[in-house]
């Protein structure tokens, strides 16, 4: 089955620590996402990438940062300078970059500070 | 900016009644509309979409919704609800000339059996 996976499914960071958050798809699709979820906010955009080696921010950018090094990974890397991690992330695809196709999500991963 | 607004938070309703999420948008271009579902424990999927043509769209388990293009809404419905359709509900707008899709907050449906 085809699909979108991600690792961990609950993380803990201690202050001061980078973590990586790992998303695979076996979709092949070219574009892929990353969202923060918040209660009460939906969802927000944190990165996205179009096609391999090129990404570009979202609008909450800051304190995060991704690679897309293969077509089917996306990891996304939450820094020291995130002040407010604690959040859901989801990780999600497309097959191109047209807004009108909808978007595979995987189950996401739950980020708390410890 | 363009936001998407869904008008409630949470929702409780009794099996059999009949269901209406409010969906607005802000963007006043031609838009793509989706209406995602995620159930408990269950990845966020699809529901519906609605790109041109009839603004009556069906999707999946008998939603349905409609666009009103001068209401700027695109308002989800269902029926009769079943105990199984407890889950939350999201919203979703994307330009049609643009990449990024704008997500609703959400509205948690709770169904009572």
């Amino acid at each position: 089955d085809g699909g979108i996976t991600q690792s961990p499914k609950y993380l803990f960071r201690k202050e001061g620590q980078n973590v990586t958050l790992s998303c695979e798809q076996n979709l092949n699709h070219d574009a892929m996402y990353w969202y923060r979820q918040d209660p009460g906010q939906g969802l927000r955009l944190i990165y996205y990438s179009q096609i391999v080696n090129d990404f570009q921010k979202g609008d909450i950018a800051e304190g995060y940062s991704v690679s897309r090094e293969k077509k089917e990974s996306f990891p996304l890397t939450v820094t020291s300078a995130q002040k407010n991690p604690t959040a859901f992330y989801l990780c999600a695809s497309t097959p191109g970059g047209g807004s009108n196709q909808p978007q595979h999500f995987g189950d996401g991963t739950r980020l708390s500070i410890l | 900016a363009q936001s998407v607004s869904q008008h409630n938070h949470h929702v409780i309703l009794s099996e059999a009644a009949s269901l209406e999420l409010g969906c607005n948008y802000s963007y006043g271009g031609t838009v793509n509309l989706f209406w995602y579902v995620q159930y408990p424990g269950q990845h966020l999927q699809l529901l519906l979409k609605y790109f041109s043509g009839d603004p009556l769209v069906k999707g999946i388990k008998g939603f349905e919704a409609e666009f009103i293009k001068s209401k700027f809404s695109f308002n989800l419905r269902k029926p009769s609800v079943q105990w199984s359709d407890t889950a939350e509900y999201f919203c979703a707008v994307a330009r049609f000339s643009g990449f990024k899709t704008i997500f609703g907050a959400g509205t948690r449906l709770f169904v009572k059996a």
